[in-house]
């Protein structure tokens, strides 16, 4: 049972566009979410997160949105660049309630950004 | 460098035989976990440690999976009998406690593959 879902497998965008990724997930007893960025041998690593109390996350390019109703969270990258393609996972965890805070993370996303 | 360090980067076993995996975390972080990676999965959470306290498990660590963390520093992920299922990526990652909405630093991970 996938607690945390990355229904897309890969994406593909132009460089200078927009890139959306996006995750769902089914607990709601997630309260904090991040997202990941993983490069072929390397380990994954922290791009950007949000706390269920906000609704937008914003870093420079990147652009977390958090819909709790939908239970739907999106990526945004702006402008993408060839740089950023990897595998993206997004991951949730319980925060408090005696939970030690280990990461559910999804399947990933590949995004190719061309030239 | 002062991230998250893993030794070895890769390993390769036969059946049937232990091997040992050792990970060096971020100094200050007192919170160290162990995931495990297998092709077309995010990683999956098997052990977690609070200084050198063993405080969760996964399901998915059999007893042939044993951890450590002596003297709350470096920690060391022994799997015994290895079998070829076990042939996955290995990655640690370390945080702060004390503060709820905190990310995890991962290290590059071990390859291990079980022939």
């Amino acid at each position: 049972d996938q607690q945390v879902k990355q229904n897309s497998p890969s994406l593909s965008v132009q460089e200078g566009r927009i890139s959306i990724l996006n995750c769902d997930y089914t607990n709601s007893m997630f309260d904090y979410f991040l997202w990941y960025k993983k490069y072929p041998a390397e380990g994954p690593t922290f791009l950007i997160s949000i706390s269920s109390i906000k609704d937008k996350n914003e870093d420079g390019r990147f652009t977390v949105f958090l819909n709790k109703s939908a239970k739907h969270l999106s990526l945004h990258i702006v402008p993408s660049q060839p740089g950023d393609s990897a595998v993206y996972f997004c991951a949730a965890r319980k925060v408090g309630g005696g939970s030690q805070g280990n990461l559910i993370f999804g399947k990933g996303t590949k995004l190719s950004v061309k030239p | 460098d002062t991230g998250v360090s893993q030794d070895p980067r890769h390993k390769i076993t036969k059946r049937g035989q232990n091997v040992t995996f050792r990970c060096d975390p971020i100094s200050e972080h007192n919170r160290l976990y162990w995931y495990r990676q297998t092709l077309g999965q995010g990683p999956e959470f098997l052990t977690y440690f609070q200084n050198e306290a063993q405080l969760e498990k996964s399901r998915l660590l059999s007893d042939r999976f044993s951890a450590e963390r002596p003297k709350g520093s470096f920690s060391t992920l022994e799997i015994q009998r290895t079998e070829q299922g076990d042939s996955a990526m290995y990655l640690c990652a370390s945080s702060l406690a004390g503060y709820s909405y905190n990310e995890q630093f991962f290290g590059p991970g071990t390859r291990l593959t079980v022939l």
